[in-house]
């Protein structure tokens, strides 16, 4: 069964500081990967998914993340945070012909002025 | 574009009442809406896959007596929890997937359910 892994509970960083959001998943099959940021009174928004090519993926909010196929992982990265990062993150792997979601467990990130 | 929208988004019904909470898709159609559930601090739980005009695929451990969901337009899809008692009391978020996007779910702002 698919799985994934979000070891941070809770991350804190300063403003203008880089940052990394780890995540691991278990699928037997290709994986479709999605990151998405969840804040308070809205809903999830996806900030990138990878479904196959360039692993380096692209994302909105100058959010990136990278596929590695040997790690089993897809960690999140932005180069410089901003207040407005503050949320909860969740990463997701998508299964079957509707791609139904498993998600992790989501990390809280906490921004320092 | 690609707006979900969710009613109500808090609501409060004492234990052994019914309660509806209605998910749409605001401007596209929806052929596939999931519904998930989240415990305060925890992940999203995949509760069950509907598409229009079909019954509802559960999930395992999901009592579909319990959690009556109807997808009866492209466009609203209903969950319904029955009997509700304190223990169903959680954060209830609906998605939806358009014909041209299937591998992109768009989501509801969700809804507080308190069960008294």
């Amino acid at each position: 069964a698919q799985s994934v892994t979000q070891p941070d509970i809770h991350i804190t960083v300063s403003e203008g500081a880089s940052l990394e959001l780890r995540c691991n998943y278990s699928y037997g099959a290709t994986p479709y990967l999605f990151w998405y940021v969840q804040s308070p009174g809205q809903g999830l928004q996806l900030l990138l998914k990878y479904f196959s090519g360039d692993t380096l993926v692209q994302g909105i909010k100058g959010f990136e993340a990278e596929f590695k196929r040997s790690q089993s992982s897809f960690n999140l990265r932005k180069p410089s945070v901003h207040w407005s990062d503050a949320a909860e993150y969740f990463c997701a792997v998508g299964r079957g012909s509707a791609r139904q979601l498993t998600f992790g467990s989501g990390t809280q990130l906490t921004v320092l002025p | 574009g690609a707006v979900v929208s969710q009613h109500p988004s808090r609501v409060i019904c004492k234990s052994g009442t019914s309660v509806k909470i209605e998910c749409r898709s605001l401007d596209f159609q929806a052929t596939t809406m999931f519904w998930y559930r989240q415990f305060p601090k925890q992940s999203l739980m995949l509760m069950a896959t509907s598409n229009e005009g079909s019954k509802a695929t559960y999930e395992q451990g999901v009592e579909k007596d319990k959690f009556l969901i109807n997808h009866a337009s492209l466009t609203l899809s209903t969950l319904t929890v029955t009997s509700a008692h304190p223990e169903d009391s959680s954060f209830y978020i609906c998605s939806a997937s358009d014909r041209g996007y299937p591998y992109e779910q768009y989501f509801g702002p969700g809804t507080r359910l308190t069960v008294t």
